[in-house]
């Protein structure tokens, strides 16, 4: 069975913090991908990786950075995290660059007070 | 680029009532097209999807959508609703990373959808 799991479900941290989120696939997929949800707004992409070491901005990057050091696993990290960053964040995968299907993770709810 | 939109923010229906969720996508390429659920707390899960071949796409849960290329919509159908498909849906399109580029996946703003008894 597919799976993406996501390391936390529920987070709260301080302004200021350092915040990583981690994302591990286990079904060898190429593209991972990090979403913002916000009430009204839908899913905005943050970041996407193709490949090991490979990231490409999304809608909304700023603030945000991205690590993939091993093809199973991307991280989102909010190198100081603020206020306006309290939200949903759903990784996804996908197994190639042509995206026919998107498998999600539960979601992270992240709280920055 | 892409973009999708859909032109509903909640739809109230009550139990047993047919419902459709509308949304229109915009792209300069052909695409794939998606409908994803999500309910309370959890992950998005795929509903079905159209890649190529029939228009009308069936998929989980009862749901069913038609592509439509001349009006660039997906709009998604259920006959007959219950009270267990109260969620938000989201319509998402991919344009197949044409020229050997990256795929994209963009999301629509989400419908929820309320189910009265």
């Amino acid at each position: 069975d597919v799976k993406v799991t996501q390391s936390s479900r529920y987070l709260v941290k301080r302004t200021g913090e350092k915040v990583f989120l981690e994302c591990v696939q286990d079904m060898d997929h190429e593209n991972m991908f990090w979403y913002r949800q916000d009430p009204g707004l839908g899913l905005r992409l943050i970041y996407f990786s193709y490949d090991v070491k490979m990231k490409e901005k999304g809608d909304i990057p700023e603030g945000y950075s991205v690590s993939r050091e091993k093809k199973e696993r991307f991280s989102l990290i909010l190198e100081s995290a603020s206020t306006n960053q309290t939200s949903m964040y759903l990784c996804a995968s996908s197994r190639y660059r042509d995206i026919t299907e998107a498998f999600f993770g539960q979601g992270t709810r992240l709280t920055v007070v | 680029a892409q973009s999708v939109t859909q032109l509903d923010s909640q739809v109230p229906v009550f139990e047993e009532a047919p419902v459709e969720l509308r949304c229109n996508y915009s792209s300069s390429v052909s695409v794939y097209l998606f409908w994803y659920v999500q309910y309370p707390n959890q992950g998005l899960q795929l509903l079905l999807k159209y890649l190529s071949g029939s228009t009308l796409v069936k998929g989980i849960n009862g749901f069913e959508a038609e592509f439509n290329k001349s009006q660039t919509s997906f709009h998604l159908r259920k006959p007959s609703v219950h009270i267990s498909d109260t969620a938000e849906y989201f319509c998402a399109v991919s344009d197949r990373g044409y020229g050997g580029s990256q795929g994209n996946l963009i999301f629509g703003k989400g419908t929820k959808l309320s189910v009265k008894p």
